[in-house]
C-alpha cells in the first residue's frame, strides 16, 4: 500500500520568501510522486511529477522538487513566493500500474504581502 | 492537451433525490475513470474505480448502492449520488489515466449540496 504524508497543514510565508512544503511518501515499489495545486472552487493542476528519471523535479510557476530515497520525501520549494502562489497544494503518489492516487491531507499555502 | 470535463459544475437538491455527475474524457479515451470526494479542507478521497464495460471497484467503506457508477462508453463514466442526504454534500472530483501510465488527468470537479 502506498501513503504520503504532508507535515504541517497551513505554511505561511512572506512574498519573495523561499516556500517550502513538506512530503513523505511510503510504498512498497519503486513511487511515481506528484504535486498538484488546488485554486478555491477548482479542481487539481499538476504541478510536476517525478517518474524515476532525474531526481530534481522543475515544474511549472517556478516550483521544483527533488526525490529523496533514503529520506522517502519529495519536499517542493520556490525560491520565491508570489501572492498568487497562495492556494492548497496536494502531494500524491501511485505505482503507476493501476494509476490510482494517493493523495495527502493537504498543505494551505498562504502569502503575506 | 488531454482535457477532462465534469457536468454540472455545482448542483443543489433536496434531501431524498438522486444527483448524476458526468466524466468525459475530451480527445482521448479512457477505460478506466476514477472518483475522488473531497470534503472541505481535506484532502481527496479515493471513492471508486470506473471501468467501461463492466462494474466499478469500490474503496472500502464506500456504499456502492449509494454511489452508482456507471462507465457507458470509452469517454464517459458518471456517478450518480441516490438517495441524496446533507452528509453527502461535498466536491466530487474525477480523472482519467492519460498515455502514459503515470499521468492523470483531473476534471474540474462538482460542488454538490444537498439541503
Amino acid at each position: 500500500a502506498q501513503s504520503v504524508t504532508q507535515l504541517g497543514s497551513h505554511v505561511s510565508v512572506s512574498e519573495g520568501a523561499l516556500v517550502l512544503l513538506r512530503c513523505n511518501y511510503s510504498s512498497s515499489v519503486p513511487p511515481y510522486l506528484f504535486w498538484y495545486v488546488q485554486y478555491p472552487n477548482q479542481g487539481l493542476q499538476l504541478l510536476l511529477k517525478y517518474t524515476s528519471a532525474a531526481t530534481l523535479v522543475k515544474g511549472i510557476n517556478g516550483f521544483e522538487a527533488e526525490f529523496k530515497k533514503s529520506e522517502t520525501s519529495f519536499h517542493l520549494t520556490k525560491p520565491s513566493a508570489h501572492m498568487s502562489d497562495a492556494a492548497e497544494y496536494f502531494c500524491a503518489v501511485s505505482d503507476g500500474s493501476n494509476n490510482d492516487m494517493r493523495f495527502g491531507a493537504g498543505t494551505r499555502l498562504t502569502v503575506k504581502p | 492537451g488531454a482535457v477532462v470535463s465534469q457536468h454540472p459544475s455545482r448542483v443543489i437538491c433536496k434531501s431524498g433525490t438522486s444527483v448524476k455527475i458526468e466524466c468525459r474524457s475530451l480527445d482521448f479515451q479512457a477505460t478506466t475513470m476514477f472518483w475522488y470526494r473531497q470534503f472541505p479542507k481535506k484532502s481527496l478521497m479515493l471513492m471508486a474505480t470506473s471501468n467501461e464495460g463492466s462494474k466499478a471497484t469500490y474503496e472500502q467503506g464506500v456504499e456502492k448502492d449509494k454511489f452508482l457508477i456507471n462507465h457507458a462508453s470509452l469517454t464517459l463514466s458518471t456517478l450518480t449520488v441516490t438517495s441524496a442526504h446533507p452528509e453527502d454534500s461535498s466536491f466530487y472530483i474525477c480523472s482519467a489515466p492519460g498515455r502514459k501510465q503515470e499521468t492523470q488527468y483531473f476534471g474540474p470537479g462538482t460542488r454538490l449540496l444537498v439541503l
